[in-house]
């Protein structure tokens, strides 16, 4: 079973725009890290942030994680046709090497 | 670096038979993950292996179920009897022990009817 929850489900904008997604966790964790998948294909890792830092950049992605709320945001910035993907974050509970995924947002950007 | 890789793509097959999904990780990496992905549940991990030892293998949903790393470069994932409800997109992942991130094979789509 899932214990990680993202939202938006799906998200549809204009290219040029930002997109958002949302994560929330149960547990304590270790680290976060989020997946993207594009359609029929595998997930490929984007970032990852640790349980002692509260924000992250690489490129466009901009992750920031709240640990006393428990969850962590994705950013995407101008946003390009070819980010339509479902995007997924990933958490370890403590020292367990088991991920636990969320449900994934579904993002489509308009051309 | 190929990456992981899967085989077969697609698998249709009927209810009762047996079912191989093959993986080929990432060479040099220590853990490899099955994972089934479904829309009701999501991506759920079924099994890992580190050092082509299996660790955890409470995700596997039932004796039908079974999987195994003979060698560091290969493993497999059967099915036996395969039943409707199996069917899913299964993948397989590894990783290097060190790193966090997870390098994702292609997938294998099955189907039972």
């Amino acid at each position: 079973s899932q214990q990680g929850e993202e939202d938006p489900q799906a998200l549809s904008i204009q290219e040029g725009e930002n997109a958002t997604m949302n994560c929330s966790y149960k547990t304590s964790i270790n680290n976060l890290q989020w997946y993207r998948q594009n359609s029929g294909r595998g997930l490929v890792h984007l970032i990852l942030i640790r349980s002692n830092e509260r924000e992250k950049h690489s490129g466009r992605l901009r992750v920031t994680l709240d640990t006393s709320k428990k969850s962590s945001s994705l950013l995407i910035t101008a946003s390009r046709a070819a980010d339509t993907a479902s995007y997924f974050c990933a958490f370890r509970r403590d020292s367990s090497y088991k991920l636990i995924f969320g449900s994934g947002t579904r993002l489509l950007v308009r051309p | 670096d190929a990456g992981v890789i899967q085989s077969p793509r697609h698998e249709v097959t009927e209810m009762g038979q047996e079912v191989t999904l093959r993986c080929k990780p990432i060479s040099g990496h220590d853990y490899l993950f099955w994972y089934r992905q479904t829309m009701m549940r999501g991506l759920e991990l079924l099994i890992y292996f580190n050092n082509n030892v299996p660790i955890d293998d409470s995700g596997m949903p039932e004796d039908r179920f079974s999987a195994k790393m003979p060698n560091a470069s290969f493993s497999t994932l059967k099915i036996q009897p395969s039943e409707p409800r199996d069917s899913a997109v299964y993948f397989c992942a590894s990783r290097l022990d060190g790193s966090y991130e997870q390098y994702f094979g292609p997938g294998t789509r099955l189907t039972v009817t």
